[in-house]
């Protein structure tokens, strides 16, 4: 199971770009990167998942080096509703739970 | 709303008293994963059961166990309770056995457990 390292929080302003990088030396062949955004008493909500190279959806980027050993979470103009802790997941799609267990995640704080 | 619905939303009872705690997954979804959010631990996964087999199991205690019904829908009871079980206990629901490109899962809202 790969180990992930994220900063325990970051700070930014409305409007601005946030990279929240993951560290994942150990990742293995077959697992996946998934982050998930969780807000105050609310579940965490997934994001976006990757495997290599880059990942674009409506919410996010994932940005992938070739040799995977790290992931960044791209937040294109961030908004105060983007307060929340952001988590990285590393794990094997194929080995059941493993691509479910939460690190401590980074706690982002958006200012106006 | 991610359609994982869990009940009750708030919980208090007393040390040592038994509660259970339940989770109605996505239509569809086989999959159902039972965590633990504390201030001080974070989110720990506890175990998961898929279409009512266990499928792998984390940091779950032994006063602490669960299962899937046939109609999917699954339970998590605690028993012998303690102060520091107070915590916000969370269920997921995904499609299939693993996670993968097609199979995110869902989270529910939580039960907030007070032990007092």
């Amino acid at each position: 199971l790969a180990k992930t390292t994220q900063p325990i929080s970051m700070d930014s302003y409305e409007g601005q770009e946030v990279n929240i990088t993951c560290s994942h030396n150990n990742i293995a062949t077959n697992d996946y990167i998934t982050w998930y955004q969780q807000f105050p008493s609310q579940g965490p909500r997934f994001i976006i998942q990757g495997y290599k190279t880059k990942v674009t959806n409506e919410v996010a980027s994932l940005f992938i080096p070739a040799d995977r050993k790290s992931s960044t979470l791209s937040l294109p103009r961030v908004s105060l509703s983007d307060t929340a802790v952001y988590y990285c997941l590393v794990g094997d799609a194929n080995q059941a739970g493993t691509a479910l267990i939460f690190g401590k995640g980074t706690t982002l704080s958006v200012s106006s | 709303d991610s359609g994982v619905t869990q009940t009750p939303k708030h919980l208090i009872t007393a040390t040592g008293q038994r509660v259970t705690l339940r989770c109605s997954p996505r239509s569809g979804d086989l999959s159902v994963y039972w965590y633990q959010q504390s201030l001080d631990q974070g989110l720990q996964f506890l175990i998961q059961y898929y279409n009512g087999e266990e499928r792998a199991k984390g940091n779950i205690l032994e006063r602490f166990s669960a299962q899937q019904f046939p109609d999917l829908h699954s339970e998590l009871n605690l028993s012998s309770l303690e102060l520091g079980d107070s915590a916000l206990y969370f269920c997921a629901s995904s499609v299939r056995p693993h996670l993968d490109r097609a199979s995110e899962a869902f989270f529910g809202q939580g039960t907030r457990l007070t032990v007092v």
